[in-house]
């Protein structure tokens, strides 16, 4: 199956720093991206919409200017946690639909592993 | 969005079948239901999906409610490597595709 590669698995930064997570679509094309963060003990919250060639979508109550969207590529987004603070510790997830068979908003995700954020 | 509504946690004997129930009583039309798993510090991995029918692949079936307002996945022979968050979500046409995962069902799978 298709499979969706995010790097890096784990980071540890210092408070006011710049951290960015990348997710790879490694053997599709993908125009939409998804961002999710998971605190422990706690489902998926997503956080964002990432649009190759166009500006991302935010979900209510995330601050566009702190997350930092681009999706330059059909293969790669990424998301820029800017002036990191340990309350943005957590677990950054992104995924991306498929485009073999389903149409992409309606059929399977794939995930990628994951990238643990923590702030110093 | 619509939202889905899962157990906290289930328990399971080893080899036995497991049936997770999903509640999704405001489903829309469009709107396919999806269930992945997920292991700690993990990625969630996708389990199954359909729309109407019943579906069956090598992980798992997936009953779908006549009225389309429930499903239910099921394990056939749990073991232990099934021990997991599952989470039962909806994809749809009407939001961009976007989903909103609920809290899941921690399945605990005893030996």
């Amino acid at each position: 199956g298709a499979v969706v590669s995010q790097h890096p698995s784990w980071v540890i930064c210092k408070s006011g720093t710049s951290v960015k997570i990348e997710c790879r679509s490694l053997d599709f094309q993908a125009t939409t991206m998804f961002w999710y963060r998971q605190f422990p003990k706690q489902s998926l919250m997503l956080m964002a919409t990432s649009n190759e060639g166009s500006k991302a979508t935010y979900e209510q109550g995330v601050e566009k200017d702190k997350f930092l969207i681009n999706h330059a590529s059909l293969t790669l987004s990424t998301l820029t946690v800017t002036s990191a603070h340990p309350e943005d510790s957590s677990f950054y997830i992104c995924s991306a639909p498929g485009t073999s068979g389903d149409q992409p908003n309606t059929g399977e995700l794939f995930f990628g592993e994951g990238s643990r954020l923590t702030v110093l | 969005d619509a939202k889905t509504t899962q157990p906290n946690s289930m328990e399971s004997n080893e080899e036995e079948p497991v049936h997770l129930p999903c509640n999704h009583s405001t489903i829309s039309g469009t709107d396919y239901i999806h269930w992945y798993r997920q292991l700690p510090s993990q990625g969630p991995e996708y389990v199954i999906h359909g729309l109407t029918s019943n579906v069956n692949n090598r992980m798992a079936s997936l009953a779908i409610a006549e009225d389309r307002k429930s499903s239910t996945l099921i394990l056939h022979r749990a073991t232990l490597r099934d021990a997991a968050v599952y989470y039962c979500i909806l994809r749809g046409g009407t939001n961009a595709g976007k989903s909103t995962f609920g809290d899941g069902t921690t399945l605990t799978v005893k030996p």
